[in-house]
């Protein structure tokens, strides 16, 4: 079983349009988030939930909506999508928000803004 | 290869040598020190992290050193072996209130020639 899953894998999608992608953890951790990587491999925190509460939010345009309809699940919305956006997102989790910083990463999901 | 254009740090190694990889960090207020692996078309892999109270901690063929004093983190990896080509990425955990939000630092391919 994964243990943090992300879809879609790939998503390829025209400027202006509202994507989401979605992520799930069978792990029992109280911790979720999202990353971006770009294309020279550059990691950067978007956003943090801890038990549904969002607790790291990096200044990313509000184009960009996380959800957590509870703990396993946190997505990502995004409207109006721009060229800029085109990147590989990484959702992970961890057991607490309070830990060393091991996280779990998904596999990504590599979006492309056409 | 996906390599191509990234301008990333590279390291090249026999299988069986061992690799250092070499990393400077900026805030001298972080708690933990973390390294993470990224296999092609993978999301990043904990591999081992370090307190900052530490100097040394030793994992499975794998070693992290941490330099306080010039701000330098360093990966020693015994016996290299092919599955050990990937990109790794120094990370460091702010701590305080932010313990979940990991700054990785730019990667370094690693490739390990038979």
């Amino acid at each position: 079983d994964t243990a943090v899953s992300q879809t879609p894998k790939y998503l390829v999608t025209q400027m202006g349009n509202d994507k989401s992608i979605k992520c799930e953890q069978n792990l029992g951790h109280d911790t979720m988030y999202w990353y971006k990587q770009d294309s020279k491999k550059f990691l950067k925190i978007m956003f943090s939930y801890n038990n549904k509460e969002l607790i790291i939010n990096e200044t990313v345009p509000n184009r960009f909506s996380p959800k957590s309809p509870d703990k396993a699940h946190l997505n990502l919305h995004i409207n109006s999508l721009e060229l800029g956006d085109s990147a590989v997102y990484f959702c992970a989790s961890s057991q607490t928000h309070l830990g060393t910083g091991e996280l779990f990463f998904g596999e990504g999901s590599r979006l492309t803004v056409l | 290869g996906e390599s191509v254009g990234l301008h990333l740090p590279t390291l090249s190694v026999q299988e069986g040598d061992n690799s250092i990889i070499n990393c400077a960090y900026s805030n001298s207020a972080s708690d933990y020190f973390i390294w993470y692996k990224q296999e092609s078309g993978k999301g990043p892999q904990f591999i081992i992290d370090i307190r900052s109270n530490m100097d040394k901690r030793q994992g499975q063929r794998v070693t992290v050193l941490l330099n306080k004093t010039v701000k330098h983190l360093s990966l020693q990896i015994a016996a290299t072996q092919p599955g050990d080509s990937a990109v790794y990425f120094c990370a460091e955990n702010a701590g305080g209130t932010s313990y979940g939000k990991l700054t990785f630092g730019q990667g370094t391919i690693l490739t390990v020639h038979p």
